[in-house]
């Protein structure tokens, strides 16, 4: 299946600012995903979107699908540190069979 | 409802030996997939099963097999290890027909 990229591989903020992580496809997307997995620990679902154009927010965090449906973005707002971790994204492929995730981006977040 | 476990949480084997890792899915779900993660390569889908069945195989050589039996569990089997073999073994289960995943904690296998 094809690939699919984030960037920015690393990203260390302060307490307090934004941080953006950018998931990019070369096709379309039937949907995307995306996980959080903190140190240590194992990836844990946050959303999917499915529709072109679609934006959800869960508290500090905005998810958005692109209108082509070919890359996504995972903004957060004043983050904290608990929002350390890796944010992945991943697309869904044969039906469930298979999902294809992204290398990750890793946020650090300095206090 | 339980999460995913998996056991053994850690293993160290030697060079050219097999080994075989447990998952015991969440409760009714049906899909049971495993991924292997390394830091350079990051999470790569080993294979899924639904209902006994294998659906999909990712890109890993011939000593990766798995099977899933009538209860939804599912093991997985490398034999004649390697040192690259060595990784973090993630078993997610998950419903049709948004399949998320839900991942166990993972059995961090060591190759010396």
């Amino acid at each position: 299946g094809q690939q699919v990229m984030q960037i920015p591989q690393y990203q260390h903020v302060q307490e307090g600012e934004d941080f953006t992580t950018y998931c990019n496809s070369s096709t379309t997307l039937s949907n995307i995903q995306w996980y959080k997995q903190r140190p240590g620990g194992h990836p844990v679902f946050l959303i999917q979107l499915v529709k072109s154009g679609e934006v959800k927010k869960q508290k500090r965090l905005t998810f958005q699908f692109g209108e082509a449906k070919k890359n996504s973005s995972l903004h957060i707002t004043a983050t904290q540190t608990t929002d350390v971790g890796t944010y992945f994204c991943a697309r869904l492929e044969n039906y469930g069979q298979n999902f294809v995730f992204g290398p990750g981006t890793r946020l650090s977040v300095l206090p | 409802k339980a999460g995913v476990t998996q056991t053994p949480r850690y293993l160290i084997k030697t060079r050219g030996q097999q080994v075989t890792l447990s998952c015991s899915p969440i409760s009714g779900h049906r899909s049971v997939s495993w991924y292997q993660q390394t830091p350079g390569q990051g999470l790569q889908f080993l294979f899924e099963y639904f209902s006994e069945t294998q659906r999909n195989k990712g890109n890993f050589p011939g000593r990766f097999s798995g099977r899933q039996f009538s209860n939804s569990r599912s093991e997985m089997n490398v034999s004649t290890l390697e040192l690259g073999d060595s990784a973090l073994y993630l078993c997610a289960s998950s419903l049709p027909p948004v399949y998320e995943q839900y991942f166990g904690p993972g059995t961090r296998l060591t190759v010396t």
